[in-house]
């Protein structure tokens, strides 16, 4: 069974970088997979930020990226907002029509 | 604008059925795929179907086949999700999203959910 890795937690500093991953129990995550990320603050919908590996969507700030980092997808966060506090999830598409969801990261701005 | 919204959550005992509906507005609703993802509390997003804008073809994550059915009415602009044999660990926000596989593979829209809650 395909597990998809995503750090449970994170913190950082307001104004500060940080880089959030997302990678296969099995395996390298490459553009094929076609990586996404969502931000999902509590009790919320998902928010589409990131697919197809590095395109934001449409009115997602430029501080928000993705990229293939080594073996993983990775989101990063430039210049942290304290509104950025949220959950991230990323999802990899396995083809036949299938999607797997990492285990989300909490990201804290503190 | 594109709109989602999710209706026919309720509590439901084990054993039971329920049939989950997305009625969507703002765009082409046969132009796209769309899909179901699902949230259990306090944990994380797991995608459990897909279906096709109008050929109908459909897929499944391996935990839901068998006991979940997707399906849509372009003439309604709905989608649909037949819940059955419903079980504890079923008790989630059952989200819609608006789904794209002609450029790339994600989910650009979604709607605001509707709470599913198996209980005896």
């Amino acid at each position: 069974q395909t597990v998809v890795t995503q750090e449970p937690s994170f913190s950082v500093s307001p104004g500060g970088t940080v880089t959030l991953t997302c990678g296969l129990s099995s395996g390298s995550v490459s553009t094929s997979y076609f990586p996404s990320w969502y931000q999902q603050t509590p009790g919320q919908a998902p928010r589409t930020l990131i697919t197809s590996t590095i395109t934001r969507s449409s009115g997602v700030p430029d501080r928000f990226s993705g990229s293939i980092l080594g073996n993983k997808a990775a989101l990063t966060i430039t210049g942290t907002q304290a509104d950025d506090e949220s959950d991230y999830y990323c999802a990899l598409y396995m083809g036949s029509g299938n999607w797997v969801f990492g285990g989300g990261t909490k990201l804290t701005v503190l | 604008e594109v709109q989602l919204l999710e209706s026919g959550g309720n509590f439901v005992q084990p054993g039971g059925s329920l049939r989950l509906s997305c009625t969507a507005s703002g765009f082409t609703f046969s132009n796209y795929a769309m899909s179901w993802v699902r949230q259990a509390p306090g944990e994380g997003l797991e995608w459990v179907s897909a279906i096709a804008g109008t050929s109908g073809n459909t897929y499944y994550a391996d935990s839901m086949k068998g006991r979940v059915t997707i399906s849509r009415d372009n003439s309604k602009n709905t989608l649909y999700l037949q819940l059955n044999t419903l079980r504890a660990d079923d008790t989630a926000m059952y989200y819609c999203a608006r789904t794209r596989w002609t450029s790339g593979f994600y989910f650009d829209y979604w709607g605001q959910g509707t709470l599913v809650t198996v209980s005896s």
